[in-house]
């Protein structure tokens, strides 16, 4: 099956920026796809990119997508204590394949 | 207001006791799902929904029953709970199905079993 990857934690000072990685397998998706899950809350939709663009921008969020090493990012700009929560990354192959998340702590 | 929402919030039960968890959206979309998030594991789907009366199993439906007599809901039970099941429960809906469309997710049931 499919296999997406994160690193588990991150840590940046308030002000710098955020680059949260992922990698997968399955290269046959449409969209993938960026969630934020804040503390005691459910998942909630940030961002995504199509399968066919290398990279997307949003206010400070700049998504990349490289096809060839099967490798997406997301760069957060300015990053801000509101900005603390696990993050997800999610391919969509035959169904929604969750990466293990990424929990981002932004240092005051 | 609009939204997916999902019932209770917490729970505590014992092992070998049957418990539901709702989820009901107000969208209408078609599909809905299952997720259980457990740390290492991020979300692993349980059983998916693509129209009323038609469900499938995910990644890891063992010990758990779905249905969807209706559009809007689309409860989870636990048969004869185990220890092993503890975990958040999440609940999502879609227009579409797989990928073309974001799946959107209620706030999560937190399930204890003792």
């Amino acid at each position: 099956g499919e296999d997406v990857e994160q690193s588990l934690f991150l840590s940046v000072r308030e002000g710098d920026s955020s680059v949260i990685n992922c990698t997968y397998t399955d290269s046959s998706s449409t969209y993938l796809y960026w969630y934020k899950q804040e503390p005691g809350a459910g998942l909630q939709l940030l961002t995504y990119i199509f399968s066919n663009m290398d990279m997307k921008q949003d206010q400070r969020l700049t998504v990349l997508l490289n096809k060839k090493d099967k490798h997406l990012s997301l760069r957060i700009a300015d990053t801000q204590t509101g900005d603390s929560a696990i993050y997800f990354c999610a391919n969509t192959g035959n169904q929604f394949y969750f990466g293990t998340g990424t929990s981002l702590t932004v240092i005051p | 207001d609009a939204g997916i929402t999902q019932s209770p919030r917490y729970k505590i039960t014992e092992t070998g006791r049957q418990v539901t968890l709702m989820c009901h959206q107000t969208w209408s979309h078609s599909y809905m799902f299952w997720y259980r998030q457990d740390l290492g594991h991020g979300l692993r789907l349980i059983y998916y929904s693509a129209a009323a009366d038609i469900t499938d199993k995910g990644e890891v439906p063992d010990g758990y029953v779905v249905s969807r007599s209706k559009t809007e809901n689309f409860p989870l039970t636990l048969e004869s709970a185990t220890r092993s099941q503890t975990s958040v429960y999440f609940c999502a809906s879609s227009d579409q199905g797989w990928g073309n469309q974001p799946q959107h997710f209620g706030d999560g049931t937190r399930l204890s079993i003792l």
